[in-house]
């Protein structure tokens, strides 16, 4: 069964520090990776989209890595704002359909202190 | 932001009644999704369309039903309301890039709904 999980389940940490949440997969065939941002009550954005052929991508204080030997990637979010409070939700898309079919992960809820 | 729109943004009904959920992009994209989420559970895709007149069953069953007579209007009705239908319904949109570009799901701020 192809699958998304996703550690911590929830994290907290004081604002200005560093974090980095955990995403292992095992969807196969694989097409793409990606991260998205979810406020509470909201709809998902997305933060970073890698392919099997990138291994990190930034977005501001955002970076993204991908090892797609171990199926692993991870989110790192640096000096922490209050606005990161979200849920941070890992999506792998495969190639078995054209609809390219999306796996989600049950998120980290991230809560940022003052 | 993303020009996907979704109303009523909060619904409380009572069981049995008939509802529909509206979403709307002025995006332009061809392909529009329905999801389904619990607190703290993944997204489950449930109805998706690849145009105009085209819609198709996701993967997590459901009792209720979508439309597309415009590219850019994508409604989901349930016909008798349910508390087992209480959760929170987000809808989508993406485009269809050229070969090779993976398109980028655009997400509306979602309709809670709760069924009494």
């Amino acid at each position: 069964k192809n699958q998304v999980e996703q550690s911590p389940q929830s994290l907290i940490i004081l604002e200005g520090k560093n974090c980095t949440l955990q995403c292992n997969y095992t969807v196969s065939p694989f097409s793409n990776l990606r991260w998205y941002k979810q406020d509470t009550g909201r709809g998902p954005v997305s933060l970073t989209i890698m392919t099997f052929s990138e291994n990190t991508k930034s977005n501001g204080r955002y970076t993204a890595t991908l090892d797609a030997d171990t199926k692993q990637s991870s989110l790192h979010i640096t000096a922490s704002q209050l606005s990161d409070s979200a849920s941070y939700i890992c999506v792998v898309s495969d190639r078995g359909s054209t609809l390219g079919r999306l796996y989600f992960g049950r998120g980290t809820q991230l809560t940022v202190w003052p | 932001e993303a020009d996907i729109y979704q109303t009523p943004r909060y619904l409380v009904i009572g069981t049995g009644k008939k509802i529909t959920l509206e979403c709307s992009q002025t995006m332009g994209h061809d392909k529009m999704y329905w999801y389904q989420q619990d607190p703290g559970m993944e997204l489950h895709l449930i109805h998706y369309s690849y145009g105009v007149n085209s819609t198709e069953k996701g993967d997590l069953s459901s009792e209720s039903t979508v439309s597309r007579i415009r590219t850019e209007h994508f409604p989901l009705t349930l016909e008798s309301a349910r508390p087992s239908h209480t959760s929170q319904y987000l809808c989508a949109s993406s485009d269809t890039l050229t070969s090779g570009n993976p398109d980028t799901q655009y997400f509306g701020p979602g309709t809670r709904l709760t069924v009494l």
